[in-house]
């Protein structure tokens, strides 16, 4: 079932600045995930968050989780055009290995 | 790293029609897969839960005689799209996790099946 809520749906920069999307979940997570998928292809894991971490980095990527808040922020930092693809968080539950979607975030990166 | 294969990648299908698609985990075994439906510009809705060696478990709301499920092995699950119709038209995918790497790397997704209904 769906349970996360990401912004902005759209979100369209210049190469070389940063991107910063977000995401919020209503129930309780064993961990969060960010993926990303091109046009048209499968997702691809770019990093994960387990609930009692708060921040993780990963190359020019940033990701933070406030579990007060059932919510978790994306960053990519010095963006390029190849980052232009669609973003998503997801989210499985304790003792529950089914992964929720988040609705996207849609980034294009102009040259 | 872990990788998962699905096939056919596009599909086109007259109404009435079966379709399979195919999710193989190349280099792992993968006692669980799991089946997504993406519309257009939408996200993913799980579908269903594959089981090596037992039934598919289905998420409220999917057919479960529409969208046969059989994963015979540790490597391969199939969906099956029965009797076919326009409103079936979707981007189909399936994603496995290989356990033996822990949970820093998430579950990996197959390349999608885009189905097309006629």
């Amino acid at each position: 079932s769906q349970q996360g809520e990401e912004d902005p749906q759209a979100l369209s920069i210049q190469e070389g600045e940063n991107a910063t999307m977000n995401c919020s979940y209503k129930t309780s997570i064993n961990n969060l995930q960010w993926y990303r998928q091109n046009s048209g292809r499968g997702l691809v894991h770019l990093i994960l968050i387990r609930s009692n971490e708060r921040e993780k980095h990963s190359g020019r990527l940033r990701v933070t989780l406030d579990t007060s808040k059932k919510s978790s922020s994306l960053l990519i930092t010095a963006s390029r055009a190849a980052d232009t693809a669609s973003y998503f968080c997801a989210t499985d539950a304790p003792n529950d290995y089914k992964l929720s979607f988040g609705a996207g975030t849609t980034v294009t990166v102009r040259a | 790293g872990a990788v998962v294969s699905q096939h056919p990648s596009r599909v086109i299908c007259k109404s009435g029609t079966s379709v399979k698609i195919e999710c193989r985990s190349l280099d792992f075994q993968a006692t669980t897969m799991f089946w997504y439906r993406q519309f257009p510009k939408q996200s993913l809705m799980l579908m269903a839960t594959s089981n090596e060696g037992s039934k598919a478990t289905y998420e409220q709301g999917v057919e479960k005689d529409k969208f046969l499920i059989n994963h015979a092995s540790l490597t391969l699950s199939t969906l099956t799209v029965t009797s076919a119709h326009p409103e079936d038209s979707s981007f189909y995918i399936c994603s496995a996790r290989d356990r033996s790497t822990g949970w820093n790397y998430g579950y990996t997704f197959g390349s999608g099946t885009r189905l097309t209904v006629v």
